[in-house]
């Protein structure tokens, strides 16, 4: 079946540093989401890429999905306290449900 | 806060027992789908509805069952519980039944199996 993988799993940096969580995926993709769970929350979305290559920025994050629809990053620029969660890719095949990947945990040291 | 309630918060109970999960989506939205969120463990996808009727399966256990009222609002049912169940319970509704669906979550009901 269709699986979703994402690494790190953890994650570790200090205030001010770069971070990036890779997702893929082993059959392509129509789209795929990122969410974000802080610490005793609930997943919360934040983008989705549907075409080849696109690339997308919310303020520090930049989503990119990759050309064959097979992967997908997201890098936060300069990472802050808020930042801290877990970040989860979820794709799907065409057709079917969204798969999650397993997350990355972020922790911010200030 | 997301528009999707769940009830209850917390459950605590013992093994054998059966409890219920409770959702209601946001307004206007026909899809409910619960997830199960274990320690260390990503969301593993349960069941979809859509409507009132199911949708799609994905790895829930014959223990487990679930339902979609007219009212849209939905229950997971769990039965004959083990320890291994407990977990974090989340529902999540979207508009339409559609892949491009973004999902709301709801803040989700922690079960202890004692």
């Amino acid at each position: 079946g269709q699986q979703v993988m994402q690494i790190p799993q953890y994650q570790h940096v200090q205030e001010g540093e770069d971070f990036t969580t890779y997702c893929n995926s082993s059959t392509t993709l129509s789209n795929i989401q990122w969410y974000k769970q802080r610490p005793g929350g609930h997943p919360v979305f934040l983008i989705q890429l549907v075409k080849s290559g696109e690339v997308k920025k919310q303020k520090r994050l930049t989503f990119q999905f990759g050309e064959a629809k097979k992967n997908s990053s997201l890098h936060i620029t300069a990472t802050q306290t808020t930042d801290v969660g877990t970040y989860f890719c979820a794709g799907n095949q065409y057709g079917n449900k969204l798969v999650f990947g397993a997350g990355t945990i972020l922790r911010v040291k200030s | 806060d997301s528009g999707v309630t769940q009830t209850p918060k917390h459950l605590i109970t013992a093994t054998g027992q059966r409890v219920t999960l409770r959702c209601s989506p946001r307004s206007g939205d026909l899809s409910v789908y619960w997830y199960q969120q274990s320690l260390d463990q990503g969301l593993q996808f349960l069941i979809q509805y859509y409507n009132g009727e199911e949708r799609a399966k994905g790895n829930i256990l014959e223990r487990f069952s679930a339902q979609q009222f007219p009212d849209l609002h939905s229950e997971l049912n769990l039965s004959s519980l083990e320890l291994g169940d407990s977990a974090l319970y989340f529902c999540a509704s979207s508009v339409e039944d559609s892949s491009n669906e973004k999902l709301f979550f709801g803040s989700g009901t922690q079960l202890s199996v004692l």
